[in-house]
């Protein structure tokens, strides 16, 4: 079993819609969360991290933590095509690395 | 922009030779961690290092090899490159090695071996 789980995608959304990427992990002593944002030919990009459990917002993204599921969601509202990218799913636990996800790739259509 | 910085962006080597990379750390960070990215994968922990010493390495053999300096500037050193070395190396810098710690990425060094 793969410590972090993302869909690879291809994902698609429309415009101005909301796109929903998810990760699963199975570390249950994991305590940080982040997701990133990659560009193709580019380096991750911070995009939002969380600790506790529920919701927490920033603009336009929302991250969602549920540790009893073990299962961290960002969810993009009004997508653009800007948004089009690879978001990398983070997990932190007791150790100083973090363990990523494959990626899930988004696109927005116009 | 991170403020980290990484040098070269792009190298070519060949099999069996050694390579160093470079990387500058953010103002204020005293943590240098180093990732692989292959293609279509995510990064994976190559090692850390925390006021110049190691302070966690992930699955990677001893040719994998690292360094910080006391400006908190960091090297990876990769000896008798495969061709799976072929990969993004990525830098990042974060201000301590807590759980709650921020790490921001470099612009990678793209590395292809042939």
């Amino acid at each position: 079993q793969k410590e972090v789980e993302q869909n690879s995608g291809p994902l698609s959304v429309p415009e101005g819609a909301i796109a929903s990427l998810n990760c699963t992990y199975s570390d249950r002593g994991s305590q940080s969360f982040f997701w990133y944002r990659q560009y193709s030919g580019k380096s991750p990009e911070l995009i939002m991290f969380i600790y506790s459990n529920g919701d927490k917002e920033d603009g336009r993204f929302t991250a969602q933590l549920n540790k009893a599921s073990q299962y961290v969601s960002l969810l993009i509202r009004d997508s653009q095509p800007s948004d089009s990218a690879t978001y990398l799913c983070a997990v932190q636990g007791g150790a100083q690395k973090l363990v990523f996800g494959q990626g899930t790739r988004l696109t927005i259509n116009p | 922009e991170t403020g980290v910085t990484q040098s070269p962006t792009h190298l070519i080597k060949t099999r069996g030779q050694q390579v160093t990379l470079r990387c500058s750390s953010q103002s204020g960070h005293n943590t240098v961690s180093w990732y692989q990215q292959a293609l279509g994968q995510g990064p994976q922990f190559i090692f850390q290092y925390y006021r110049e010493e190691e302070n966690g390495r992930g699955n990677f053999p001893p040719r994998f090899s690292g360094l910080q300096f006391p400006n908190y500037s960091s090297e990876l050193n990769v000896n008798a490159l495969e061709l799976d070395d072929s990969a993004l190396y990525l830098c990042a810098s974060s201000s301590g090695t807590g759980y709650q710690e921020t790490q921001y990425f470099g612009p990678g060094t793209r590395l292809l071996v042939l």
